[in-house]
């Protein structure tokens, strides 16, 4: 079982539509969970951090946790032609605080 | 406030040779990562500094690639001899500490390996 899991897309959605991205992670002492953005060709920037179950909003962003499902969400409300990427769900596990991240799901928003 | 920097930028070698990549951290981050990321997956940790001591390298092929940081600041990361299957972007990152997954990254370094 790998360590965090994305579903790889694409994943189609229409402009102002919103988009859902999903995670779903294997150590269960997980604390810190993170959603990075990465454009084609450049590198990987944090978007959210979420650290406590619930929902945390930022913008037209919101990220969900359930720690006892193991499971993380991405929901981009709105969702432009900018916005159209690779999002990368990350966490922290182990001792040494491994980030650890999934394969990532390629957004794709069409106009 | 400078970003994390990495050079080369791109590299071309053929197997069985030796390549370099350099990184220099955000100035004050305690924390530096090396991620390997092939196109289509996701960044795999290489290896992990805290300061200039090593706490993560499980994941380092340690036949081939090798690490340091040198007096807790800038960090090379070195293969040898290239295999194929090497073929990645190399992606620097910094975080102020290891207790946080905020972590920023440099533009990378993308080698291939004919």
């Amino acid at each position: 079982q790998k360590e965090v899991e994305q579903n790889s897309g694409p994943l189609s959605v229409p402009e102002g539509a919103i988009a859902s991205l999903n995670c779903t992670y294997s150590d269960r002492g997980s604390q810190s969970f993170f959603w990075y953005r990465q454009y084609s060709g450049k590198s990987p920037e944090l978007i959210m951090s979420i650290y406590s179950n619930g929902d945390k909003e930022d913008g037209r962003f919101t990220a969900q946790l359930n720690k006892a499902s193991q499971y993380v969400s991405l929901l981009i409300r709105d969702s432009q032609p900018s916005d159209s990427a690779t999002y990368l769900c990350a966490v922290i596990s182990g001792g040494y605080q491994k980030v650890t991240f999934g394969t990532g799901t390629k957004l794709q928003v069409i106009p | 406030e400078a970003g994390v920097a990495q050079s080369p930028r791109y590299k071309i070698i053929e197997k069985r040779q030796s390549v370099a990549f350099w990184c220099n951290p955000i100035s004050g981050h305690a924390t530096l990562y090396w991620y390997q990321q092939i196109l289509g997956q996701g960044p795999k940790l290489l290896i992990q500094f805290q300061n200039n001591g090593v706490v993560d390298d499980s994941q380092l092929p340690k036949d081939r690639f090798s690490a340091e940081r040198l007096k807790g600041v800038d960090s090379t990361l070195k293969i040898q001899p290239a295999k194929l299957e090497d073929s990645a972007v190399y992606l620097c990152a910094s975080s102020p500490n290891q207790n946080t997954g905020e972590l920023f990254f440099g533009e990378g370094s993308r080698l291939t390996v004919l």
